[in-house]
């Protein structure tokens, strides 16, 4: 069963405490992204990686970090320097054009609720 | 640079009625467009989207959207609503030229009434 898993589904951090979010994919797609919604509001992009071992900032990288050591994973740190990190976590994967099984739309996970105590 | 609008924060509509969500660009290239469905607590599913050809184009759960270039909008459109539709909708855009990233629109959430 193919899909992308993020965990914790929930999640509750105190102040001046980092996080971090997990994302995995079994769809062999070369590219993940990191968003942040929050209510009201549409999707603003964190982070983007093309491929293993590269990444990108995106609109609204301060305060976060991430990683992405292996194709499957690309984990979010939340770090104490995002003073208001409150918000809904939505991951995404897609193959880039040129690459194996090109697609050009987004699939999304089910998301995970951060909340600052 | 690329953008979205989604001009109505809300929907209302009767079921059984037609409903549609409005959606405008930005590009500076050829779009690529693309529209989601996200209902409380979930990720974002994929409906629909426009990359060439036919301007009216078919997606999931009997959702369309028509492309007009010339007005630059990409509304989605159901010929009969149902109670379910109820959900937050969202227009993205891909600019061609300018790499693999989307930007979306604020939202639009769409009430269908029994």
């Amino acid at each position: 069963d193919g899909g992308i898993t993020q965990s914790p589904k929930y999640l509750f951090r105190k102040e001046g405490q980092n996080v971090t979010l997990s994302c995995e994919q079994n769809l062999n797609h070369d590219a993940m992204y990191w968003y942040r919604q929050d209510p009201g509001q549409g999707l603003r992009l964190i982070y983007y990686s093309q491929i293993v071992n590269d990444f990108q900032k995106g609109d609204i990288a301060e305060g976060y970090s991430v990683s992405r050591e292996k194709k499957e994973s690309f984990p979010l740190t939340v770090t104490s320097a995002q003073k208001n990190p409150t918000a809904f976590y939505l991951c995404a994967s897609n193959s880039p054009a040129g690459g194996p099984g090109y697609n050009t739309e987004q699939f999304f996970g089910p998301g995970t609720r951060l909340t600052v105590l | 640079a690329q953008s979205v609008a989604q001009p109505e924060d809300q929907v209302n509509v009767a079921e059984g009625n037609p409903l549609t969500v409005k959606c405008t660009y930005s590009v500076s290239g050829n779009p690529y467009l693309f529209w989601y469905v996200q209902y409380p607590n979930r990720g974002l599913q994929f409906l629909l989207k426009y990359i060439t050809g036919d301007n009216l184009v078919k997606g999931s759960y009997g959702f369309e959207a028509e492309f007009n270039k010339s007005q630059t909008s990409f509304h989605l459109k159901k010929p009969s609503a149902l109670v379910s539709d109820s959900a937050l909708y969202f227009c993205a855009v891909r600019d061609n030229n300018a790499g693999n990233m989307l930007t979306f629109g604020g939202g639009t959430r769409l009430m269908v009434k029994p």
